[in-house]
């Protein structure tokens, strides 16, 4: 096993498209978080999920965010109707305990 | 609200040169972790530590958890240009959820 994977690495859309990224947790991580980062700060949370069960979902998500984990294997985070202030880069993570996380390589997102 | 401020937020040293960061919260925290991230990557796992006054030593890192596991610190000796980086405290209170600092940008000049 490789790590975690992030597909794509880069994204550039125009505002009021749709986009979807995809994450594959390393194997045996039955946790995985997403998280948003802009330049200069730390990673802010989005959601988390146990398994295939969203168990929570950040107060800062608009609507226009969904998060997936069919199976409790890969999850795919989407975005509807995209907006400049959703720039930024897409981090996701996955962890067994609660005694850190492994992260991908993030998703950067630039929306024209 | 749980916080974590990170000092300083940008430092920039000579190679060899020692320095030390710092997190701190006003919050109790069951374990700490710290990373590091390079531009365009995701942070990289350094260390866990989860017990008050432990000390974990990572090559020429060196990393504190507080007695009272509200606050950390990064002490790395001899630093060199691949240290270079943004390097992220981040708490758990042993649920899933992990509240991560404002970071160090950390820059060795050869």
């Amino acid at each position: 096993d490789t790590g975690v994977s992030q597909d794509p690495r880069h994204k550039i859309t125009k505002r009021g498209q749709n986009v979807t990224f995809r994450c594959d947790p390393i194997s045996e991580h039955n946790r995985l978080y997403w998280y948003r980062q802009t330049l200069g700060q730390g990673p802010e949370f989005l959601t988390y999920f146990q398994n295939e069960a969203q168990l929570e979902k950040s107060r800062l998500l608009s609507d226009r965010f969904s998060a997936e984990r069919p199976k409790g294997s890969f999850s795919t985070l989407e975005i509807q109707r995209t907006e400049q202030g959703d720039s930024a880069m897409y981090l996701c993570a996955s962890s067994l305990v609660v005694l850190g996380q492994f992260f991908g390589p993030g998703t950067r997102l630039t929306v024209l | 609200t749980q916080l974590l401020e990170q000092s300083p937020q940008f430092l920039s040293i000579q190679e060899g040169e020692n320095l030390t960061v710092y997190c701190n919260s006003s919050s109790v925290f069951s374990s700490l972790q710290w990373y590091r991230q390079e531009p365009g990557e995701g942070p990289v796992l350094l260390v866990t530590v989860v017990t008050g006054g432990e000390v974990k030593k990572l090559k020429r890192l060196t990393f504190q958890f507080g007695d009272a596991r509200k606050d950390s610190s990064l002490h790395i000796t001899a630093a060199q240009p691949g240290d270079t980086g943004l390097y992220l405290c981040a708490g758990s209170s042993g649920t899933y959820k992990y509240i991560f600092g404002t970071g160090t940008r950390l820059k060795v000049l050869a």
